[in-house]
């Protein structure tokens, strides 16, 4: 069995670009949260998604937005990139927006330069 | 704004050696406290969910305990191995998580 899978594993972008970064969950789990992990930080919620819609939302720009497919995999897309976007993202996926049972992926890294 | 602190933020012991960290979290509006296993490169990897004030868990070396009142969590870890070497994080469950800065440990053989 799977776990959560995220790709691509690195990536460079430049200021003002956009960016789209996917996430699988684990087989049986149907929700997916977001996380940045920026130097020096902890993981910070960005948002939930749960049968295709948006669920929760941290504190972060218009400009990080994320889709749900039907099969539950996730989006996450970033426009305009800052450098202060460059960080890791970690997926986490849960059975039926349980926070007790959150499976992170390895995470995704960007760097904007 | 909810704010969870954990301390230390490194830690470098011999193998063999004991170790305990702590995570400081609001005492109000508890649901849920996690503690997860942060090696470099790999996943995040659950160790607790506790939810009970006065909870105490374990796996193999690795315990926790809960005290919701005062608003802290202790992980200890018995005979630390270079295996144990990772980032501990604890997360503030309230219906999303919000994690602390993490305690980097090394042990050293």
């Amino acid at each position: 069995d799977a776990g959560v899978t995220q790709s691509p594993t690195h990536l460079i972008k430049t200021r003002g670009q956009q960016v789209t970064l996917r996430c699988s969950p684990k087989s049986g789990h149907d929700t997916v949260s977001w996380y940045q992990q920026a130097l020096g930080q902890g993981p910070q919620f960005i948002f939930q998604y749960y049968e295709e819609e948006e669920r929760q939302r941290g504190n972060f720009p218009d400009r990080f937005s994320g889709h749900q497919f039907p099969n539950y995999s996730s989006e996450l897309n970033v426009n305009a990139l800052l450098l202060g976007d460059s960080a890791l993202y970690l997926c986490a996926s849960s059975p039926g927006a349980s926070t007790h049972e959150q499976y992170f992926g390895p995470g995704t890294r960007l760097t904007v330069t | 704004i909810l704010n969870v602190e954990q301390s230390p933020q490194s830690l470098h012991v011999q193998e063999g050696d004991s170790t305990n960290f702590t995570c400081s979290f609001p005492s109000s509006n508890f649901y849920a406290l996690h503690w997860y296993r942060w090696e470099t490169a790999k996943s995040p990897e659950a160790l607790f969910v506790m939810t009970l004030n006065g909870d105490e868990k374990k796996k193999g070396r690795i315990s926790a305990t809960l005290n919701t009142k005062e608003g802290y969590s202790y992980l200890y870890i018995k005979g630390s191995q270079p295996e144990d070497s990772a980032t501990y994080l604890c997360a503030f469950d309230t219906d999303k998580l919000i994690f602390g800065t993490g305690t980097r440990l090394q042990v050293f053989p």
